[in-house]
């Protein structure tokens, strides 16, 4: 079984700061891994994924990740804070193989909250 | 980009009273949808996943006669809460992925109050 682990529910860093979001996942085989984000009472927006390649991934509104095979890890970045960052983010992954282990696991969310 | 629509955005119904959420593939072929419930501040819970064209598969306590769904068309798929109860009242969020997509693109997901 697949899963994913966000140790953090929330998440609180000044305005400029830099900010990481931690991810952590378990799946047979190979990861696809991605980043979503979520505003109050919207749908989820995609942010990043990782499928293969760098493992530096670079995505939407300057946030990027990093893919470490051997922590089994997929941290979300952002080398400056913007208060408009501030939503509930979901790190979420899937089996590279075919058939039902193509569906995505998420994990539980972390709220991130930049203060001005 | 891909882009999924959901209809209505949000819906408030009296209990017993049947609702229906569809969500539809804009750009693209969506050969499998999902559909998601959210509780405040909790993750999604994956509910169900439909392949055009045949049954949807329920994930474990997913009651197959209360959240009917049906995904006859590879743009559309609608979830009909039948009988609903106070308790249904949540976020339900559907998402889709054509044939050659690694990733699964989400609709903006329907409010539910049921009274």
């Amino acid at each position: 079984a697949q899963s994913v682990a966000q140790p953090e529910d929330q998440v609180n860093v000044a305005e400029g700061n830099p900010l990481t979001v931690k991810c952590t996942y378990s799946v047979s085989g190979n990861p696809y891994l991605f980043w979503y984000v979520q505003y109050p009472n919207r749908g989820l927006q995609f942010l990043l994924k990782y499928i293969t390649g760098d493992n530096l991934v670079k995505g939407s509104y300057g946030f990027e990740a990093e893919f470490n095979k051997s922590q089994t890890s997929f941290h979300l970045k952002k080398p400056s804070a913007l208060v408009s960052d501030s939503a509930l983010y979901f790190c979420a992954v899937r089996a590279s193989t075919s058939g039902s282990a193509r569906q995505l696991t998420f994990g539980s969310g972390t709220q991130l909250t930049v203060l001005p | 980009g891909a882009v999924v629509s959901q209809h209505p955005s949000w819906v408030i119904c009296k209990s017993g009273t049947s609702v229906k959420i569809e969500c539809r593939s804009l750009d693209f072929q969506a050969t499998t949808m999902f559909w998601y419930r959210q509780f405040p501040k909790q993750s999604l819970m994956l509910m169900a996943t439909s392949n055009e064209g045949s049954k949807a598969t329920y994930e474990q306590g997913v009651e197959k006669d209360k959240f009917l769904i049906n995904h006859a068309s590879l743009t559309l798929s609608t979830l009909t809460v039948t009988s609903a109860h106070p308790e249904d009242s949540s976020f339900y969020i559907c998402s889709a992925r054509g044939p050659t997509y690694n990733e699964q693109f989400f609709g903006p997901g329907t409010r539910l109050t049921v009274l």
